[in-house]
């Protein structure tokens, strides 16, 4: 079974960079198939979507985050990662890592996702 | 402000029956299938619905997912107790080149 597991400070101060890293297992992030992506949620919020990227290195940011994200991966090591820039007290949030499916050129959806890691930005 | 709308709460008694409603545009669900997503207390999402109707190995059958047009709908019958959580929507909008989510829809068994 494909498990998700995000990695990475819980704490981070404000204007800093916030950096998670995802490490797949019980999968090869190299399936062609697949993108793998973040999506965060602010404490009692919904889900805002930040980013994702394949095995090759192509991306898909959310715009009004973009300036400030980069989403890289490492097939050697099976991870993916995040680094967040110029941090603010809203980017506040549990950090999710998922795999994207897409299926044909009009399905997608997030079948597995990791437990989350609360990020808490700091004055 | 989410790109889909969906109502903020809904609820029914045990053994009863709900929809959840998602309202998006011709740039989203109106051009590419939606996935439903279950999030219980303090846990992450899990994958309820994909491909508008298509439920994951391990779903049971009383969800089941419909799309019309610009809008989608899940439905919950014989509700339990455990089926109490916040349901999100989500697709792809080709305007923005980005995956979007309903702002989700706490149900409530009363």
């Amino acid at each position: 079974q494909l498990q998700l597991q995000e990695s990475g400070p819980g704490l981070v101060k404000s204007s800093e960079t916030l950096s998670l890293t995802c490490t797949v297992s019980g999968g090869s992030i190299s399936d062609g198939s697949h993108y793998w992506g973040w999506i965060r949620q602010p404490p009692g919020e919904g889900l805002e979507w930040i980013a994702n990227i394949n095995y090759s290195g192509k991306t898909y940011y959310n715009s009004s985050l973009k300036s400030r994200v980069t989403i890289s991966v490492d097939t050697s090591k099976n991870q993916f990662s995040l680094q967040l820039s110029s941090v603010t007290a809203a980017d506040t949030a549990v950090y999710y890592c998922a795999r994207h499916s897409k299926v044909g050129s009009t399905t997608y959806y997030c079948d597995f996702w990791g437990q989350g890691t609360l990020v808490t930005v700091s004055s | 402000q989410s790109v889909l709308t969906q109502p903020p709460s809904v609820s029914a008694a045990p053994g009863q029956k709900v929809t959840i409603s998602c309202s998006g545009s011709s740039s989203n669900i109106g051009r590419y299938s939606v996935s439903w997503y279950q999030q219980l207390p303090g846990t992450a999402p899990k994958l309820l619905i994909y491909d508008n109707i298509q439920r994951p190995s391990g779903v049971p059958d009383r969800f089941s997912g419909s799309k019309s047009g610009t809008s989608a709908t899940l439905g919950i019958t014989g509700l339990q107790t455990g089926d109490e959580a916040t349901y999100f929507c989500g697709t792809w909008d080709n305007s923005l080149t980005a995956v979007v989510f309903g702002g989700g829809t706490r149900l409530t068994v009363l």
